[in-house]
Formats: C-alpha cells, structure tokens, sequence
C-alpha cells in the first residue's frame, strides 16, 4: 500500500490563481480530511469528507473548495489564491470513523502565493 | 472552541537524556492520539489512547491517557538523535464527530 500520496510537493501561485491539491489514498478508507499548518501552530482542518458523495466544513473552510465522487480521492480547490493560504496542506484518512480515530497522513503540499 | 494546550513548545536536549511532554484542556476528550512530524514529511501516528488510565508503550515511548480525561503525556525514555522532530497531540471529542484537535507541538531537538 502507498497509503496517502498527495500532488504536487511544492508550489507556486501568484495571487488570484488558482489550483487544486490531489490527495489519494488506497486503504479503503471512508474518512479523508484536509488540513493546514502554519508554523507554531497545530493543525487547522479545513474540510473532511464521511465518505463518496458527502463533504462537510471543518474549522477554516473559507477560500476552498472539495469533492469527494470517489472513495480514492478528495482533492481540494483553491479558486483564487491569497497570501494569507500560504501553508503546508496535509491531507488524512481514517478507516470506520465511529470506534477508530487514527488518522494517516499524506506527505504535505508546500503552498506559497505570492 | 476546544483548545489543547502542549508544552513545552520547544526542548533541547543531551542525547540520552528522558524527555516528557504534555497535553491538557478543559474539555473531555474519548481519545488521546500522538504524532511525531519530521522535517518535510507529514505527521506519523506514534501512540493512540482509547481508555482514561491507559498507559501504553511503543518501544522508548510511553503515553498516558489522563483519569480526568482532559490531559495526555508522552514520556522518550534515552533519546537518541533520530528521536528530533514535532511532536502533536490530538484529542478526539465526543461531540466534534470524528475530527481531531490538535495541540501547537512540541519541537525536539537532542544534541549528541
């Protein structure tokens, strides 16, 4: 298994770009998250996903946007890129959901808008 | 909102040396989890805690689910070099679903 693979590693974007972070996993696992790190802080979850068809808000949600029309993947949208969504982007997935908390995570997608 | 608060926010340590950090808030958490991150990589799952008392071990590291269910330690017993990284918290509310909190972290640095 490769577990969760995010794409790309590092990016670029000039402000009012925009691009999507890709995250696939291949546990079969019905719960993914996006989150965002800022240095000295923990992690923010941005938007998480119960399973295919099914996305819900997290804690800053604001300028993104996601979908979830398989159980692999769970890409993430950033429409029009501001400086203040410069961050490393984890993405995560966790098996049941209901008994089972741990969460495993991507290798991070370094973001920069300049 | 709920909130962890992780201390120390930084170490430097002796290679050898024990090291303890900790996690506490003032709300009720099901489940303590712990994660190392080392440089460029995402965070790695160490220790999960389902039970308040739980003491569990993963090698030269230890955790403890606090009685009152608001804390978590994470105890390095001889660090060695390898041992440098982030270390997190995470909490699991009963009431937050299935999303963790997450502490601030606690950066590691052991010289040898």
């Amino acid at each position: 298994n490769a577990g969760v693979t995010q794409t790309p590693k590092f990016r670029i974007l000039k402000i009012g770009q925009s691009m999507t972070l890709q995250c696939t996993q291949d546990m079969n696992h019905n719960y993914m998250y996006w989150y965002r790190q800022d240095p000295g802080m923990g992690l923010k979850l941005i938007y998480y996903s119960v399973g295919a068809g099914i996305t819900d808000k997290g804690e800053v949600p604001n300028g993104y946007n996601v979908s979830r029309s398989t159980t692999e993947d769970f890409p993430l949208r950033l429409e029009l890129a501001a400086p203040s969504q410069t961050s490393v982007y984890f993405c995560a997935s966790s098996y049941r959901g209901l008994a089972d908390y741990e969460q495993y995570f991507g290798p991070g997608t370094r973001l920069t808008v300049t | 909102g709920q909130q962890l608060n992780q201390s120390p926010q930084s170490m430097f340590i002796q290679e050898g040396e024990d090291v303890s950090m900790n996690c506490t808030s003032s709300s009720i958490f099901n489940t303590w989890l712990w994660y190392k991150q080392e440089p460029g990589e995402g965070p790695v799952l160490l220790i999960a805690l389902y039970k308040a008392g739980e003491l569990t071990s993963n090698g030269r590291l230890t955790a403890q689910f606090g009685i009152t269910r608001k804390d978590s330690f994470l105890n390095i017993s001889a660090s060695i070099p390898s041992d440098v990284g982030i270390y997190f918290c995470a909490g699991q509310l009963k009431e937050y679903g299935n999303k963790l909190v997450f502490g601030a972290g606690t950066i590691l640095r052991v010289k040898s």
